[in-house]
């Protein structure tokens, strides 16, 4: 089976350009997370989803992101305009429960220069 | 401050060493599970014991939970080069309105020399 697919797997870009990244969740599950991993904070759930619905977006950094979930099988996360300070590793996750494991994608390294 | 707070931070042995990580938590929770990231990758999850559980294995892992403590232990026994990774805890907090929320620990890097 498919795990977790995320787009683009490295991304470089300049200060206040749009960044999006995107994920497919694994087929049947009902919850996908936004993680942000970065040294000095560790891993911080961002956004998560229910049936396609954000549940809690409390970890959502600022206004400049934004996340969606148009159908079940996609997930964009928006940063505009990036900044350097969002340079970090970005992870979705998917689960089928909201009390099962998760299943993490492979990330997407972001380097705002 | 983090739910999950690892200990040690970084362990480093020899391959066929028994390695020990542990966590600490502050809430009620409704399970806690352990994750391994390989340097590069994603969180791969490893076990999940719930609250009503003191002990539970998966092969070469153990883990035990003492919920009176507030407080779980990883075990991996007879370790390999392959173990190698960081390694999370992650509490399923009880009750309120994070349903299907995770919060994670800082991790503990283990190194396993061959």
């Amino acid at each position: 089976d498919a795990g977790v697919i995320q787009s683009p797997r490295h991304e470089v870009t300049e200060m206040g350009q749009e960044v999006t990244l995107r994920c497919k969740p694994i087929s049947g599950h009902d919850y996908l997370f936004w993680y942000r991993q970065t040294m000095m904070r560790g891993l911080e759930l961002l956004i998560y989803f229910n049936n396609n619905v954000p549940i809690d977006d409390s970890g959502m950094p600022e206004d400049r992101f934004s996340a969606k979930m148009p159908n079940a099988s996609f997930s964009t996360l928006k940063i505009q305009p990036s900044e350097p300070r969002d340079s970090a590793v970005y992870f979705c996750a998917s689960s089928w429960s909201g009390h099962q494991p998760q299943h993490f994608g492979d990330g997407t390294r972001l380097s705002i220069l | 401050s983090q739910q999950g707070e690892e200990d040690p931070q970084a362990l480093s042995i020899q391959e066929g060493e028994n390695a020990t990580m542990n966590c600490s938590y502050k809430t009620s929770i409704n399970n806690l599970q352990w994750y391994r990231q390989n340097s590069g990758r994603g969180l791969v999850h490893l076990i999940l014991i719930r609250s009503n559980e003191r002990e539970k294995h998966s092969g070469r892992l153990r883990v035990t939970l003492d919920t009176s403590k507030k407080s779980s232990s990883l075990l991996i026994t007879a370790s390999r080069a392959a173990d190698t990774a960081s390694y999370f805890c992650a509490t399923d907090q009880a009750g309120g309105t994070s349903y299907g929320k995770l919060t994670f620990g800082q991790g503990t890097i283990l190194t396993v020399h061959p």
